[in-house]
């Protein structure tokens, strides 16, 4: 248990169908970011939300779209996905500090788009 | 550009068997670089940070070492409980967001 939690755990939806992914973390964390892992390939971060700010939109399509309400919640809305979206999405926090600050995953959420 | 590279992608040993994993990295100043562990189907789990050339960090039989240009992560008679993927990833310096660069990975088997 890592102190962030993610739900749900497995979701499938239609290309058409709108659905929202929730990350919550309990450490105290000033920072969160989405990241999507495909098969075999890195983790490519997707957005950053420093003390609930975005800070960074690695270029993602406008078919997901972040929201934070405050430093312990993110989501991820989704609508109308494409099936190669289909992956394993994972929501992380971290303390923001000068040196290097290490970032504490979720479970993840394993996204299959019919 | 900042990049990271895991060798070997995929790794098997036998129980005892030691070896080691290797992260190259090219990034602009280096904030961390930090190893993962990762089950299937799991999030990454956070094993190490290590911020400057020279420095070691031990945890079981796992241990970390960063030089300039590379990281390892040597496991010392590995056990079948130790199979998974490891990620090495770095954070730059010019950035203040967190970002993280990950590697690809390496695939471990400890075959008993």
């Amino acid at each position: 248990e890592t102190g962030v939690t993610q739900t749900p755990r497995h979701l499938v939806m239609g290309m058409t169908n709108k659905k929202s992914l929730k990350c919550e973390q309990h450490l105290g964390h000033n920072a969160m970011y989405w990241y999507k892992q495909s098969a075999k390939k890195p983790l490519e971060l997707m957005f950053v939300y420093n003390f609930k700010e975005q800070t960074e939109n690695n270029s993602v399509p406008s078919r997901f779209s972040p929201e934070c309400p405050n430093s312990s919640h993110l989501f991820l809305h989704l609508h109308t996905l494409q099936p190669e979206d289909s992956a394993l999405y994972l929501c992380a926090s971290s303390q923001e500090r000068a040196i290097g600050n290490e970032q504490f995953f979720g479970p993840g959420t394993r996204l299959t788009v019919l | 550009e900042d990049q990271v590279t895991q060798s070997p992608e995929a790794l098997r040993l036998q129980e005892g068997e030691s070896s080691s994993l290797n992260c190259s990295y090219t990034v602009s100043g280096l904030r961390g670089l930090f190893w993962y562990r990762q089950d299937p189907g799991k999030g990454p789990e956070f094993l190490f940070t290590l911020y400057s050339a020279g420095e070691e960090k031990e945890k079981e039989r796992l241990k970390a070492t960063l030089t300039k240009k590379e990281s390892f992560l040597h496991i010392t008679a590995p056990k079948p409980e130790d199979s998974a993927t490891y990620l090495c990833a770095v954070q730059a310096l010019y950035n203040q967001g967190g970002k993280l660069i990950f590697g690809q990975g390496t695939e471990l088997s400890v075959k008993p």
